[in-house]
């Protein structure tokens, strides 16, 4: 069965510095999806970015992007000039093609200092 | 609006009550899911359904039945609510041929 894990429970960083998350999944799959999301205060869930297994070029979005090792199995994200509102708990998940579900993390809590 | 829109937003509720988390979509999306959130634990899919004549389970139906009422709407029961279902309950949608969901804001459910 396919695994997400996220080691940091908690992590922290001083506004408008760079911060990055880890995440690491087990998969025998070849062919797959990978996401971060995002989850305020608010608690809606936000996708931030996504990754193609198939593509090797990291995916970006505006100040975020990702580290895609496949060979590691690893899906780390970079957050760039950290603000305010980047304050949040963010979740790993994966999927495979055609399967039901997204497989997610444990969440890693995000805080930004002033 | 909220595409992804579910009611009530929280809701505490006592032992043994049934209780119903009620989901809509305004996305025209087919998959409809169920998850639920707990700390330490991330998001794990209670039920998903296809279509309106399509209902599955996921890897905790255990104590939970859905109801997915036309192609926009989707609903949770627990029939007879238990402390451990306090949680945080999320509808997700997408459509075939998409890899990610888009999630609604969240039921809060305190059982007491």
């Amino acid at each position: 069965a396919q695994t997400v894990t996220q080691s940091q429970p908690e992590m922290s960083v001083q506004e408008a510095e760079t911060v990055t998350l880890s995440c690491t999944y087990d998969t025998s799959e070849s062919d797959y999806y990978l996401f971060w999301y995002k989850q305020p205060p608010s608690r809606q869930m936000i996708l931030v970015i996504r990754q193609e297994a198939y593509k090797q070029q990291n995916a970006t979005e505006n100040r975020f992007s990702v580290n895609f090792q496949k060979a590691a199995k690893s899906f780390s994200l970079k957050i760039s000039d950290s603000q305010l509102g980047d304050a949040a708990m963010y979740f790993c998940a994966y999927r495979r093609p055609g399967a039901q579900k997204l497989v997610f993390g444990q969440g890693t809590r995000l805080t930004i200092n002033p | 609006d909220a595409d992804v829109t579910q009611t009530p937003r929280n809701r505490i509720t006592k032992t043994g009550k049934r209780i119903m988390l009620e989901c809509s979509q305004t996305k025209g999306h087919d998959r409809m899911y169920w998850y639920r959130q707990d700390p330490g634990l991330g998001l794990r899919l209670i039920y998903y359904s296809f279509d309106v004549k399509d209902i599955n389970k996921g890897e905790i139906s255990d104590g939970y039945s859905v109801s997915r009422q036309a192609q926009a709407k989707f609903s949770l029961s627990l029939e007879s609510a238990i402390p451990n279902q306090t949680a945080l309950y999320f509808c997700a949608t997408s459509e075939g041929g998409m890899a990610e969901a888009f999630f609604g804001q969240g039921t809060r459910l305190t059982v007491v």
